[in-house]
This record gives C-alpha cells, structure tokens and sequence, in this order.
C-alpha cells in the first residue's frame, strides 16, 4: 500500500484564521515533507522531517508552522496567511531521507486565502 | 541556471506516436533521479525511477547519462491516457551538509490526440 492521505481535500480560509493541514501514511517511512504547488508551476519543497526531527526548511514564513507528532503523522499549522498563499498543498512520504528511495504523494489540500 | 531544466512545451502528438522527453540536472553530485506524471489538479505520481543501466516499463523507457548530466523519458505507441504533465525529479545535496532534497523540474506537457 502506497497511499498518503491528507485533509481536508479544500480549505477556505480568511487572513486572520488559524486552521491546520493534516497528512498521514502507514507505509513505516521515516522522511515526511511538506510542498506548495501553484498552477502551472512544479511542487516547491517547504519542510523535511527526518526521523520526526526538522531537516530542512525552504526559508518558509513563520506563519505556516510544521509538526511531526510522529512517524506516521505530519501536520501543517497555518496562521495569518495571505492570499498569494493560495495553493495545492502537497504531502509526501519517502523510505528515508538521504537514501534513492521514491517519494509517494498525498492528494492534496487545495487551500484558498481570501 | 535552474538545478533542473525540462522542455515545459507542450507536445502535441497523435496518438501511437513516440515520443522523448529529456531533463538536465547542474550538480554532479546528484543521487537518484525519477519520473512522474501529473494530471491536472491532481498529485504527482510515481511513473518510474530512472538507473544507471537504463530501465524499462511497458511503453516507457528512461535512461540516464551521468557524463552529460541529463535523464530522458521515451514513451512508445502514445495514448490518449498519456496526456498529462511529466515531471523530472532529482535527489542532489542540499546546501545544508549531509542532506539530500528532491528537486522538481518544471514539468512537460503532453497532449496526445486522436
């Protein structure tokens, strides 16, 4: 089973909002990520969590916040967002990070910032 | 230069025609390299991983050439069902020492017609 979920699938949120983002896979990998798509546009990489530790952050604003409660669970906190915010928001999953394994995606949230 | 080019176009082809699509990467030290298709507003998904040796699945070849930096996509006997964005994927260092990240190409379009 190769699945990664995510929810909700769309979210409408106003600029002073806090809502979170949710992603979850039983597959036992170790490296989760968080990415943002705009249309047209490839999958732009914004955090890594290793072994539930934070790897790398892309220079992502303060107000979009990770967590990794644990192996199986990543969590996305949003809070004061604007609009230009407004994407797909992609989870992944891969075996490891720093190995040749294939990451798997989650669906999405498709999350609009009014 | 981008850390990986890919051709956007789109390609328009009629159906049961081959079709090639290649990708280059910048850093040498890369480590792994994939394929994947993404339809529209859906997620990317896995089409293949790409070796050294070159690999083959059904209709769809990839290869790598390390010499000259660049990975390929050759799909024979196009469907209608192929129609989709392909997305060239690499796993190279990231500037923080000791990780790897995946980098995303910006994608090609494909539209097979019948």
């Amino acid at each position: 089973d190769t699945e990664v979920t995510q929810t909700p699938k769309h979210l409408v949120m106003g600029m002073t909002n806090k809502k979170s983002l949710k992603c979850e896979q039983h597959m036992g990998h170790r490296a989760m990520y968080w990415y943002k798509q705009k249309a047209k546009k490839p999958p732009e990489l914004m955090f890594v969590y290793s072994y539930e530790k934070l790897s790398i952050n892309e220079s992502v604003p303060s107000r979009f916040s990770p967590e990794c409660p644990n192996s199986s669970l990543l969590n996305l906190h949003l809070h004061a967002l604007q609009p230009e915010d407004s994407a797909l928001y992609l989870c992944a999953s891969s075996q490891e990070e720093q190995s040749s394994y294939e990451q798997y995606f989650g669906p999405g949230t498709r999350l609009t910032v009014t | 230069r981008k850390e990986v080019e890919q051709d956007p176009g789109p390609f328009n082809v009629p159906e049961g025609a081959t079709v090639a699509f290649n990708c280059t990467y910048s850093n040498s030290a890369s480590q792994s390299f994939f394929w994947y298709r993404q339809d529209c507003r859906k997620e990317p998904k896995l089409l293949m991983s790409v070796y050294s040796s070159g690999n083959e699945d059904g209709r769809f070849t990839a290869q790598l050439n390390r010499a000259s930096q660049y990975i390929s996509l050759l799909i024979r006997d196009s469907k209608l069902s192929d129609s989709a964005t392909y997305l060239c994927v690499v796993n190279m260092p990231a500037t923080t020492s000791g990780t790897y990240k995946y980098i995303f190409g910006t994608g090609t379009r494909l539209k097979v017609l019948a």
